[in-house]
């Protein structure tokens, strides 16, 4: 049972661009929602994370726009560089689930020159 | 310095063989995972222990077998290894996640190849 659903599979985008990444949710009982980022051979690591409170937070080029009653989240990359190229993934947690991350499918950008 | 290793970086194995891989971290944290990628990089969790205590296990073939002898390592342990269960296997670590929050640190994974 697929709990995050991740939008689109890959995105291209030109260096400057907005590629947008979106995600659903099901279970209500998530409140714990963080964006990973992955290079090719490594692992992934944590990018940025929002709890359902604000609708809107912003690390750097990064932004995670939330909408709780539609249950959607999403990550906007600002200016975007060709450092950027990676696979994103959303994420979810909540309640007693002790850490327990559920992935949507990934993401992979690629920013061209 | 490496946060969470695992070793070995690859391995390559036929099928009925038993294999484990390493997982260290020295970043103090009191929760480790495993988490499995499929080909098609689709991260899922398999267990996690708290302390050494198992606290999440989901439903994994009992071929594998997680082993924490200390809060610092978290081993796993793959019995009579078949086809499907070739993939990029991260381990990772947390502070004490009870509420959820705590972000995950991933090691840089193995990939699993049975043949």
């Amino acid at each position: 049972q697929q709990q995050v659903k991740q939008s689109p599979q890959s995105l291209i985008v030109q260096k400057g661009g907005i590629p947008i990444i979106n995600c659903a949710y099901e279970n209500t009982a998530f409140d714990y929602f963080p964006w990973y980022q992955q290079f090719p051979g490594k692992g992934p690591a944590l990018l940025i994370a929002i709890r359902p409170d604000v609708s809107e937070k912003k690390e750097g080029r990064f932004t995670i726009s939330f909408n709780k009653s539609a249950k959607q989240f999403s990550l906007h990359i600002m200016d975007s560089q060709p450092g950027d190229s990676a696979t994103y993934f959303c994420a979810a947690s909540g309640g007693t689930s002790y850490g327990k991350l559920t992935f949507g499918q990934g993401t992979i950008l690629t920013v061209h020159p | 310095d490496t946060a969470v290793s695992q070793t070995p970086k690859y391995l390559v194995t036929q099928m009925g063989n038993d294999k484990s891989i390493k997982c260290e971290q020295n970043l103090g944290h009191d929760t480790m995972y495993w988490y499995k990628q499929d080909s098609k990089k689709f991260l899922k969790i398999m267990f996690s222990y708290n302390n050494k205590e198992l606290i999440i296990n989901e439903t994994v073939p009992n071929r594998f077998s997680p082993k924490s002898p200390d809060k610092a390592h978290l081993n796993l342990h793959i019995n009579s290894l078949e086809l499907g269960d070739s993939a990029v296997y991260f381990c990772a670590s947390s502070q004490f996640a009870g509420q959820g929050y705590s972000p995950l640190h991933f090691g840089n994974g193995t990939r699993l190849t049975v043949t």
